[in-house]
This record gives C-alpha cells, structure tokens and sequence, in this order.
C-alpha cells in the first residue's frame, strides 16, 4: 500500500491564482480530511469527508473547495491564492465515519506559498 | 467543545534521560486522545492512543502515556532518550463516539542533545 499521498510537495503561487491540491489514498478509508499547519497553531481542520459524495466544512474553510466523487481522491481546491493560504497542507484518511478511537493516517504535506 | 493545551513549546534533553511531554486537554465527553510525532519536512506518525481501556498506554519507539481524568492530563514520557527522538509532537483530543474530529495542540519540539 502506497497509503496516503499528496501531489505536488512544493507550489509557488501568485496572488489570485487558483490550484488544485490532490490527495489520495488506497486503503479504502471512509473518511478523509485536509488540515493546514502553520507556526504555533498546531494542525486545523479545513475540511472533511465522510465517504463519496458527502463533505463538510472544518474549522477554517473560507477560500477552500473540496469535492469526493470517488472513494480515493479528495482534492482540495484554492479558489483565488492570498498571502494568509502559505501554509503545508495534509491530507489525512481513516477507516470509518464514526468511533473516535480509529487511527487517521497523513499525508507527507504539500508547502505552499503564495506571494 | 474539546481543547488541548501542550504545557511547553520546547523541550531540550540529553541522549539517555527521560522525556517528559505535558499535555492537558478539555472536553464535554469522556475523550480519545492521541500523540502524534512529526519528523522534520514529514507526515505525521501515530504514537500511541488512549481509548478508554488502560489509563496507561503503550506506543511505538518506548514511549508511554497516562491518561489521569482527575488532573485532566495524558503526559508522554520515554525513559531514555534517542537522536532519533528529535522531532515535533502533537498531542490530539477527539469524541470517542461519533464523527471523528481531530483537535490538535500547538506541539511541542523535542531536542536531543548528544
């Protein structure tokens, strides 16, 4: 198993840019999430999925869109790049929707500046 | 609603003496609670989780933890320190029924000196 991965690693953008961060994971999780991790804050929640075709939002979503058309994928969308998004991004899965004691699993990150 | 507070931001030991990583975490329901280790320009790793079974919990690496509900902790400690222990560390509080919403500390960096 490859588990959870992340594509790109690094991204420079411009302000008012879009892009797409993808993440993916082959081990049939229900539940996947995206968290951005900035200096002293710790990881927070941007937004989540409980399985294909249901998301929610987390903690921090403004500027951010995700969709989950299929099992593995859960892209994260950046809708118009602001200095504030600079950040590294992870993409986390889990085995169910429900029951707090599952292991979520990260990605490696993707690092994110925008100037 | 669920809180974590990490009581240091740094931690800085000698190679061979103990670690000790203090967490103390709020919550309205009887919590799961996690640490989770990240190396430098890496994902995050699970160390060990706390899910209502024994208060004192086993992880990988020889790291442990005690979950004590009377003093609201759940504090990591290893005996000896290792190189290899250098890394960041989150403490994470989440429902223990339910939609799993993960709620991270602010982390604490663990430096090992030789």
């Amino acid at each position: 198993n490859a588990g959870v991965t992340q594509t790109p690693k690094f991204q420079v953008l411009k302000t008012g840019q879009s892009m797409t961060l993808q993440c993916a994971q082959d081990m049939n999780h229900e539940y996947m999430s995206w968290y951005r991790q900035d200096p002293g804050m710790g990881l927070r929640l941007i937004h989540y999925s409980v399985g294909a075709g249901i998301t929610d939002q987390g903690e921090v979503p403004n500027g951010y869109n995700v969709s989950r058309s299929t099992t593995e994928d859960f892209p994260l969308r950046l809708l118009s790049a602001a200095p504030s998004q600079t950040s590294v991004y992870f993409c986390a899965s889990g085995l169910s929707r429900g029951g707090g004691t599952d292991t979520q699993y990260f990605g490696p990150g993707t690092r994110l500046t925008v100037l | 609603a669920q809180s974590v507070t990490q009581l240091d931001s740094h931690v800085s030991v000698s190679e061979g003496t103990p670690v000790l990583l203090r967490c103390n975490y709020s919550s309205s329901y009887s919590p799961s609670l996690f640490w989770y280790v990240q190396h430098p320009n890496k994902g995050l790793q699970l160390l060990l989780k706390y899910t209502s079974a024994a208060t004192l919990v086993k992880g990988i690496n020889g790291f442990e933890a005690e979950f004590k509900k009377s003093e609201t902790s759940f504090h990591l400690t290893k005996p000896s320190a290792h190189m290899s222990d250098a890394a960041e560390y989150f403490c994470v509080v989440s429902r223990p029924t339910g939609f799993q919403k993960l709620v991270f500390g602010t982390g604490t960096r663990l430096l090992v000196s030789p």
